[in-house]
């Protein structure tokens, strides 16, 4: 696609289930980053990936979040045992190296319940 | 620790002034985004300053770098309605290639 595209564009799930948002970044763009949106944290850095490793994860809040990335593609985010402050809209970008434009998706509103 | 601080928050205008937005980043970075953000929208993006001194322009937005002073501005010409969003400032933390510290964002908007 033309874009950087994320499934599922809105989840709700039930305190203590596992959830994994999908992020599909722009062809080529070798570079994926995640970050995640809320009213009271603003925007903050999740995970960046060069390729398939994981240079920088330094922004995963705890242990019940985790990522990979396959093929230098396409990359999912796994929050574990969701609790109520993981609700949050989670966003996914991609850029053609390090120093390029950095493309967001629209985002995957997550609502833990 | 990278700290962001983008002012004013809020930004009321009327069409056909101009104003700018002050981005203060606190430790050197070689890297500064410019965003914009409508309601319930995704992140689009309007500049990447790379260098001292680095201009941008785009329409009635432009976008100057000063890295001395640590300082961005996004000025805003003639403004319209359109350009009614919040627009955030991101500087790449440094050591990181991934790490972008978002400022707060200003909320902009443009009334007849």
């Amino acid at each position: 696609g033309a874009g950087v595209s994320q499934s599922p564009s809105n989840k709700v799930t039930e305190k203590g289930k596992d959830v994994e948002l999908r992020c599909d970044p722009i062809s080529g763009h070798t570079a994926l980053y995640w970050y995640r949106q809320s009213l009271g944290q603003g925007l903050e850095f999740l995970i960046y990936f060069q390729g398939n490793s994981a240079p920088d994860k330094s922004g995963l809040p705890s242990d019940r979040f985790s990522a990979e990335r396959t093929g230098g593609s396409v990359s999912t985010l796994t929050i574990q045992r969701t609790q109520q402050e993981d609700s949050a809209v989670y966003l996914c970008a991609s850029s053609l190296a390090v120093r390029n434009t950095i493309y967001f998706g629209e985002g995957s509103w997550l609502t833990v319940v | 620790e990278l700290k962001v601080e983008q002012n004013p928050l809020f930004l009321s205008m009327q069409e056909g002034k101009n104003y700018t937005i002050y981005c203060n980043y606190s430790t050197t970075s070689d890297r500064l985004y410019w965003y914009r953000q409508d309601p319930g929208k995704s992140l689009e993006s309007l500049f990447v300053l790379l260098s001292n001194g680095a201009v941008k322009q785009e329409g009635r937005l432009m976008a100057s770098l000063d890295t001395k002073a640590r300082l961005s501005t996004l000025h805003i010409t003639a403004a319209v309605h359109d350009l009614s969003a919040t627009y955030f400032c991101a500087v790449m933390a440094g050591g990181s290639q991934g790490n972008l510290i978002f400022g707060k964002g200003t909320k902009l908007s443009v009334k007849p």
